[in-house]
Formats: structure tokens, C-alpha cells, sequence
């Protein structure tokens, strides 16, 4: 089972910040949270990822509380091409050095113009 | 750098046959894991290879299976095809041999429809 839980669907104007949460409260210390996007029919899209700080890169911004409890992804600025299914996954590491990503049901983000 | 390569890209099979679908890594990617899309139980991993090795495997029956090659290609199998197996079949491939940071990056996907 995913360790995530985040809203089913928001709504988002074009050209406003759109921040989407995500509850992680069993998450363990060498636990990353990483975020994706999946576009209609295509395959998953890395964001961004982070520990205990906050991150940003070209595409977004990565705010995780102090407690690790919990993050925000941050698109400061959305367009209509941003129209996805975000998912928020916190990596799980098996034995043998190996990791899957366990995927929940995603927030369904709707930018509108 | 090109990306993640799968095909085909669509597939139409009927029940009970087999198919293979194939997935080339990114160049120097090691690692490679194939997840299943369904509408009803989302994106689900089904195993994971790296250097010609299964590391870990998901919760699916034995009909699917698969293989890496040398060079990090690989591909996947499914037998005795079910109306079930209709899915996006995605491949992700990373960098390192383990590491909590590296990210997975994932291909188009083949879109397999069981009639």
C-alpha cells in the first residue's frame, strides 16, 4: 500500500501558484519523498525530490514540514500544459539494495484558463 | 541523451496467447523496473532487474515474467493472456546501483489490449 495520502482532485487557475499536499505521517528517517506527474497516457514524469529541506528546481518547488509528516509541491506559476495526475511517493527500500516506487491514486490537477 | 524506448507501442492480442514487450534503458542505466497501469487498481510495480538479475518482483502471477540483458535491454513477458492483462505496461529505468536519490525515468509506455 502507498504511504501517501493526497486530495483526489484540485482545480487551479492558469498562471497561479497551484500547491498540492501530501501526508506521509509513517514515513521513516532515510525515507525520501518524491514527487511525479503523469500527463494523460503517457508515462510518469520525475519532478523533484527531497529529504528534510526544502528543494526547487526548474519546474517546482518542494516544501516538506520540520516533522517530515508531510510536503507540499509547489508550480508557481501554472499553465495548461501542467494538467496531470501528480503523485507523491516516498521510496521504499528493499533488501538487496533494490527500490520500487509504490504509487497511490494521485491528486488529478486541473488547470483552468 | 535519448530516453526510455518501449515497444511496441500499441499491442492487440487475444486470450490465452503470449507477448513480449521490450525496453531499451537509458544509456548507463543499469536498472530497470516495469510497472502495470490499469484503471481500477492505478500504476502497480510489477519487478525490478539490474545487471541481468531480478532484484524485486511485485505481487503478480507467475505468467509474468521477464529478462535483462547484457547491455540493459529488457523485456517482459506475459503468458496465457487474460482480459485483465489490458493495461499500459510502463518501463523505468535509472542510474545507479541502488542509492536513495536516483530517480527512475520512465518510457511511453505499450498500451496491450486482450480481446
Amino acid at each position: 500500500d502507498a504511504k501517501t495520502t493526497q486530495p483526489p482532485s484540485m482545480d487551479c487557475a492558469e498562471g497561479r501558484a497551484a500547491n498540492l499536499p501530501c501526508n506521509h505521517s509513517t514515513i521513516s528517517g532515510n525515507e525520501y519523498v518524491y514527487w511525479y506527474r503523469q500527463i494523460h497516457s503517457q508515462g510518469p514524469q520525475y519532478i523533484i525530490h527531497g529529504l528534510k529541506n526544502n528543494e526547487t528546481n526548474e519546474m517546482a518547488s518542494l516544501i516538506i514540514t520540520e516533522d517530515r509528516k508531510s510536503s507540499t509541491l509547489i508550480l508557481p506559476h501554472a499553465t495548461l500544459r501542467d494538467t496531470a495526475v501528480y503523485y507523491c511517493i516516498v521510496r521504499i527500500r528493499t533488501q538487496g539494495g533494490s527500490e520500487k516506487l509504490v504509487f497511490g491514486k494521485g491528486t488529478k490537477l486541473t488547470v483552468n484558463p | 541523451k535519448a530516453g526510455v524506448t518501449q515497444t511496441p507501442r500499441y499491442l492487440i492480442k487475444t486470450r490465452g496467447q503470449q507477448v513480449t514487450l521490450s525496453c531499451s534503458p537509458i544509456s548507463g542505466h543499469r536498472s530497470v523496473s516495469w510497472y502495470q497501469q490499469t484503471p481500477g487498481q492505478g500504476l502497480q510495480f510489477l519487478f525490478e532487474y539490474f545487471s541481468e538479475t531480478q532484484r524485486n518482483k511485485g505481487n503478480f502471477p507467475g505468467r509474468f515474467s521477464g529478462r535483462q540483458f547484457s547491455n540493459s535491454r529488457s523485456e517482459m513477458n506475459v503468458s496465457t493472456l487474460e482480459l485483465g492483462d489490458s493495461a499500459l505496461y510502463l518501463c523505468a529505468s535509472s542510474g545507479t546501483s541502488g542509492g536513495a536519490r536516483n530517480e527512475q525515468f520512465f518510457g511511453p509506455g505499450t498500451r496491450l489490449t486482450v480481446l
